[in-house]
């Protein structure tokens, strides 16, 4: 089956540093997705990893490790503004070629 | 222009009540989506349109059908929905997310709140 989980909240601080995990059990990987929404808005893109290793996007960063079926998103200087859903997303192409969206993970930024 | 709309943004209706919500897109994008979403859940899909065929259906109700008149359009007619349909309908649309090739960034429109009462 397919399978991705995420925590489904997270708590920090204005100024810090956090690390939202994604696990994924898919048959099929062509691709993973991290995407922000805020409440009551459409997801809007961060990231996109298809090969190991580390993408760098100023203050968003994600990660992928293919043979482990994990990936994070660190987000760093933590702003009130980044308090939102964070959504991992596969591209899986078992049978049929499609996105499958994680749990979500709800973060709150505190001052 | 990066930018897929939605009509309309909130929509109210009985469960014997037939409408339409409307998605478009001018981005040349040749994949399209219909995803359901309900609050502090992440959007489940419901169908997808690939070169304006239906290549996905994830076993929606028949009360759910979806039509793709051109490339840039893209609509879900709703006919005798139950309360429990309501949610946030999310439209978006891709490069190309069916052809087994590197997937494209998928672009959401800011979707439409549907109340059945």
């Amino acid at each position: 089956g397919q399978n991705i989980d995420q925590p489904t909240e997270m708590t920090a601080t204005e100024g810090a540093i956090v690390q939202i995990n994604c696990t994924y059990q898919t048959s099929g990987f062509n691709g993973l997705f991290w995407y922000q929404q805020h409440a009551g808005e459409a997801p809007t893109f961060l990231s996109y990893n298809v090969l190991d290793g580390l993408e760098e996007k100023g203050r968003f960063s994600s990660f992928l490790s293919r043979s482990k079926g994990y990936s994070y998103l660190l987000l760093k200087e933590l702003q009130m503004k980044d308090s939102a859903s964070y959504l991992c997303a596969v591209y899986t192409t078992s049978g049929t070629y499609k996105y499958i969206f994680g749990t979500g993970t709800r973060l709150k930024v505190l001052a | 222009d990066t930018e897929v709309t939605q009509t309309p943004k909130h929509l109210v209706m009985g469960m014997t009540n037939k409408k339409s919500l409307k998605c478009e897109q001018h981005m040349g994008h040749r994949a399209m989506y219909w995803y359901k979403q309900k609050a502090k859940k992440p959007p489940e899909l419901m169908f997808v349109y690939s070169y304006e065929k239906l290549s996905i259906n994830e076993s929606v109700p028949s009360r759910f059908s979806p039509e793709c008149p051109n490339s840039s359009l893209l609509n879900l007619h709703l006919h005798a929905l139950q309360p429990e349909d309501s949610a946030l309908y999310l439209c978006a649309s891709s490069q190309e997310g069916t052809s087994g090739g590197a997937p494209g960034t998928q672009y959401f429109g800011p979707g439409t709140r549907l109340l059945v009462l």
